[in-house]
């Protein structure tokens, strides 16, 4: 089973330039996370989608941070404009359904590493 | 206060050691808590999770559950070289949209 896949790696920007992540879920998983790590830090959340809704943004910057997850599958998290303190690791997860997440079947990509200089 | 607490360390423990991680928490909604390994530039991967409070093993892992203390622990026994990670305890409730919250992580390094 292919895991979770993450675009790109890595990514080095300007403040004030923009970037955007890409995610392909594991196939069937309902739900999809996108998690910032930042160094020393655990993973925050940063919005959860359940299929190509919106279950829980609270945490997401929307004044710079925006992500869609069109069809219910794929998703993208844009940045713009980017601040230095957005340098991070940004993680995509999924789960088969929300509930799952309980007994940690949470499965992550290897992440999106991104420096704003 | 962080609603978990995790010390970051760095921990360095030669092979063979009995390594012990620990977190608390102050969310007593908490029901669900998980052990999360993530090596360097990878994303984490769940090692065990434990309901409520208790003991829970799996090979040379033990997970540990006080919730009375707020209070749970992972115990790596005869520690390896591949053991050399950071570990994240995370936790969630049942209510509240499943929620998981996650520690800070304590980086392991286990020395030949």
């Amino acid at each position: 089973e292919a895991g979770v896949a993450q675009s790109p790696r890595y990514k080095i920007i300007e403040k004030r330039q923009s970037v955007a992540f890409w995610c392909n879920p594991i196939s069937g998983h309902a739900t999809l996370y996108w998690y910032q790590q930042i160094l020393g830090q655990g993973p925050k959340l940063l919005i959860q989608f359940q299929n190509n809704g919106v279950v829980d943004d609270s945490q997401l910057p929307k004044d710079r941070f925006s992500a869609e997850r069109l069809k219910g599958v794929d998703s993208t998290l844009k940045i713009q404009p980017a601040k230095l303190e957005d340098s991070a690791v940004y993680l995509c997860a999924s789960s088969p359904r929300r509930e799952t997440v309980l007994t940690g079947e949470l499965f992550f990509g290897e992440g999106s590493r991104l420096t704003v200089l | 206060q962080k609603e978990v607490e995790q010390d970051p360390g760095p921990l360095s423990v030669p092979e063979g050691a009995i390594v012990s991680l620990n977190c608390t928490y102050s969310n007593s909604a908490f029901q669900y808590f998980m052990w999360y390994r993530q090596y360097s530039r990878k994303g984490p991967e769940l090692l065990m999770y434990t309901y409520s409070s208790g003991n829970k093993e799996d090979g040379r892992f033990t997970a540990q559950v006080d919730k009375s203390s707020k209070y749970i622990s992972l115990f790596i026994r005869d520690s390896q070289p591949s053991d050399s990670a950071t570990y994240l305890c995370a936790m969630t409730a049942n209510t509240g949209g499943f929620k998981t919250i996650f520690g800070a992580g304590t980086r392991l390094f286990v020395k030949a």
